[in-house]
Formats: C-alpha cells, structure tokens, sequence
C-alpha cells in the first residue's frame, strides 16, 4: 500500500477561523512533510518531521502550525489565515534514505484550502 | 541552493506521438525523482533516479548525474498522460527536494 491520504479535500475558512488539515500513512515511513502549492508553480516546502520531531521549518508564518501526535499522522492547524495563503496543501511521505538522505516521496491527494 | 530548470515548459501532442522531457540541475545531487501532477492535483511518484535508466511500461528515465541532467520519455502517449511533469532533485548535503517548475504536457486525442 502506497497510499498517503488526506482530509479534507476542500475547505473554505474566514480570516477568523481555526481549521486543521489531516494527513495519514500506514507504510511505516518516519518522514513526513507539508507542502504549499500555489497555481502553476511547483510544490514549496513548509514543515518536514524526521522520527516524529519537526526537523526542518522553512520560515513559515506561525499562523500555520504542524504537528506530528504519531509515526502515521500529520496535522496542520490553521489560524488567522490571509486570503493569499489559499493554495492546495500537500502531504508526502518517504522512507529515510542512506545517510540522512530523502526516500521516494509519496504523495497525498491535498486539500484545496481558500481563505476568504 | 541549486537550480534546476526544466525544457520544454510547454508541450502539445497528439495521441500516439514520443516526447522527451529534460531536466536539468546546477549541482551535484543525492537523488532525482520525477512526478505526474494530473490535473486534479495528484503528485505521483514516477521514479526515483539518481543515476541510470529506468523503464516503467511506457515510460523510461535517464539520469547522467557526472552532466547534470535527466531526461523522462514517453511513448505512444495517451490522453491520461496530460498534466504537468516536475523534476525534482535533492542536493548534496541538504535532506529535502528541490522542485524545477515543471512540464505541462496536454495529449490531445
């Protein structure tokens, strides 16, 4: 099973709103990761956790905050949103690889997130 | 960090017809992986070539990481193979993937 899955797949929240993305894998991978993908651009990394600890954090806005409750799942929680972080908000995950290295990453369905 | 930059941007096909997507990156990499964003949005996992070639079905990869690039193929293309085509690599030293902007491919039947 090579599935990583995502809920929900649509949501619309005010600039007041607090909201949480989920995301979920059973194929024992110890990385996880959230993207942000903007229309026509390529997917940007926000959050990667290695072994259930936030390892890297691209200078996101603390209005965004990940969280790892176990090795399968993923949360995003959302607060106090911008109308311009309305995006599609993917989920991978991979194996570790030699030496620290990434795995192939496997990716969930995302949600599409507008904020108004 | 490194760049890596994808040819062509765009690419219209008819049903049937070979193409060949290049990809190319600014500095030495652990790995390659290509992906298929179909156009509602799923990123699947193509291959995972940091070097070699390798052939799943209609499609085959090859990456000369010594030249600093990756070309995918694809053969006798169908419609379902519309969508946009990432090459993203993973630089030496660094644990997360870089992403090129992409290879939008539209096969028209």
């Amino acid at each position: 099973d090579t599935e990583v899955t995502q809920t929900p797949k649509h949501l619309v929240m005010g600039m007041t709103n607090k909201k949480s993305l989920k995301c979920e894998q059973h194929m024992g991978h110890r990385a996880m990761y959230w993207y942000k993908q903007k229309a026509k651009k390529p997917p940007e990394l926000m959050f990667v956790y290695s072994y259930e600890k936030l390892s890297i954090n691209e200078s996101v806005p603390s209005r965004f905050s990940p969280e790892c409750p176990n090795s399968s799942l993923l949360n995003l929680h959302l607060h106090a949103l911008q109308p311009e972080d309305s995006a599609l908000y993917l989920c991978a995950s991979s194996q570790e690889g030699v030496a620290g290295t990434t795995d192939t990453q496997y990716f969930g369905p995302g949600t599409r997130l507008t904020v108004l | 960090g490194i760049q890596v930059e994808q040819s062509p941007p765009d690419l219209i096909l008819q049903e049937g017809a070979n193409s060949t997507l290049r990809c190319n990156f600014s500095d030495s990499v652990n790995n390659l992986q290509w992906f298929h964003q179909n156009p509602w949005g799923q990123l699947i996992n193509l291959f995972y070539i940091p070097s070699g070639t390798k052939q799943n079905g209609r499609l085959s990869a090859t990456t000369v990481a010594t030249e600093r690039y990756s070309l995918l193929y694809i053969s006798s293309s169908q419609t379902t193979d519309s969508g946009v085509y990432f090459c993203a690599v993973e630089q030496v030293g660094y644990s997360t993937l870089t992403f090129g902007k992409g290879t939008m491919l539209l096969v028209s039947p």
